[in-house]
């Protein structure tokens, strides 16, 4: 059974800090890793998707890494600003069912400060 | 934008009642999936609809189900409700073999 989880639970840091979050899994016959940001009580925003056979995808100020062998996947934000707090939720598809049944972590909840 | 709707947005309800939660999906897509997600945990998948059939379960029991229209939009109902029902339940709709789900605002259910 695929098992996601997410270090830290939470994070707290200044504005302009850059910062990395953590996600690892227990299975790596994976179809994707998805990485979503979920604001309080809202749904989900799709952030970046990476197959199975990339290394990594980025947008923006945010970078996403994978290593399937390993099982571990991070995102890094790049001069973090106080809009980026939110939970950020990493999500993988897995092989036998694809990325529409998705297995996710508990999330790490960001703090950018002012 | 999404596109996906759900209601309502939230609902009190009683330990033994049901509840039926709606989706609409966003225009073109064929597929639904449903999610529950507990307070401080992880979205957790409970079933998912491509062309009015149930396509891959989690693990929830038989008294969650659910309904896709010819339209797309989709049901879920939950009998016998419990203490432990109380979530946000996420819709997420996409085209069938396309990578990309878009989520709903969710429906955050209380159950006393």
């Amino acid at each position: 059974k695929q098992e996601v989880t997410q270090i830290p639970a939470a994070l707290s840091v200044p504005e302009g800090e850059n910062l990395v979050l953590n996600c690892s899994f227990t299975d790596s016959a994976i179809y994707n890793l998805q990485w979503f940001r979920q604001d309080p009580g809202k749904g989900l925003t799709s952030l970046l998707l990476i197959q199975s056979s990339q290394r990594e995808q980025t947008s923006g100020r945010l970078n996403a890494s994978l290593d399937k062998s390993s099982g571990r996947s991070t995102l890094y934000i790049a001069a973090s600003q106080p809009g980026d707090s939110a939970t950020y939720l990493c999500a993988v598809g897995p092989a036998q069912g694809g990325s529409e049944k998705l297995v996710f972590g508990k999330g790490t909840k960001l703090t950018v400060n002012p | 934008e999404t596109g996906v709707t759900q209601s309502p947005t939230h609902l009190i309800k009683t330990r033994g009642q049901q509840v039926t939660l709606r989706c609409s999906s966003q225009s073109g897509h064929n597929t639904v999936s449903w999610y529950q997600q507990a307070l401080g945990q992880g979205p957790q998948f409970i079933f998912q609809y491509y062309r009015e059939e149930e396509n891959g379960r989690g693990n929830f029991p038989p008294r969650f189900s659910g309904l896709q229209f010819p339209n797309y939009s989709s049901e879920l109902n939950v009998n016998a409700l419990e203490l432990d029902d109380s979530a946000l339940y996420l819709c997420a709709s996409s085209q069938q073999g396309k990578e990309t789900q878009y989520f709903g605002p969710g429906t955050r259910l209380l159950v006393l």
